[in-house]
């Protein structure tokens, strides 16, 4: 299964510091994602970073991508209590036959306490 | 959750009953998706469809039926097949650069 895994399962940090988390994948990809789930929503699209592309930044977010460790890693940096949410890592498969098809890891819930 | 709706956003089934879920789009996209979700769990692909009047099995499709008449619907079905089908299950569609969007979800439980 070309599933990502997020590391780790939940984070717990105070408002104003950084937060890390980790995906890995197995398989070759074009591109890889970010989203954000909040309590009992629908999933929202945060960033995405191509198989060519080694870091990118928006806002407040910094995603990082090493593809010969198969690894990604999202930075939320001065987080707010408002950053509480699960976040999910999402891959594509290179040369996959389905269109669109994305593959979730579990996620890593993340608390940001004020 | 952008131009997509589902609905009822909370849903009780009786053992042996067949529920529908519905996902209604105005993105204009083309794919649409259905995900399960569980506790403490990534999202399982139950069904897609690429484009109006076809649509294929994902990962988890036992128990479940779409269908696929109008480009905006997407419906799904649970029927009595599916022997554990409380979970949260999610409608996306997808958008540009590989991007999906999706609805607020249904939150399916069994009585």
């Amino acid at each position: 299964s070309q599933q990502g895994e997020e590391d780790p399962q939940a984070l717990s940090i105070q408002e104003g510091e950084n937060a890390t988390m980790n995906c890995s994948y197995k398989t070759s990809i074009n591109n890889l994602q970010w989203y954000r789930q909040n309590s009992g929503r629908g999933l929202v699209h945060l960033i995405l970073i191509r198989s060519n592309e080694r870091e990118k930044h928006s806002g407040r977010l910094r995603v990082t991508l090493d593809t010969s460790k198969k690894s990604s890693s999202l930075l939320i940096t001065a987080s707010r209590a408002a950053d509480t949410a699960s976040y999910f890592c999402a891959t594509d498969e290179y040369g996959g036959s389905t269109l669109g098809r994305l593959y979730f890891g579990r996620g890593t819930q993340l608390t940001v306490w004020p | 959750d952008g131009g997509i709706t589902q609905s009822p956003k909370y849903l009780f089934r009786k053992e042996g009953q067949n529920v529908t879920l519905s996902c209604e789009q105005n993105l204009n996209h083309d794919a649409m998706y259905w995900y399960r979700q569980d506790p403490g769990q990534g999202l399982r692909l139950i069904y897609y469809s690429q484009i109006v009047n076809d649509f294929q099995k994902g990962d988890i499709a036992e128990g479940y039926s779409v269908s696929r008449e109008k480009k905006e619907s997407f419906p799904l079905t649970v029927t009595s097949a599916q022997k554990n089908p409380t979970a949260f299950y999610l409608c996306a569609t997808l958008g540009e650069v590989n991007t999906q969007y999706f609805g607020p979800g249904t939150r399916l439980t069994v009585l």
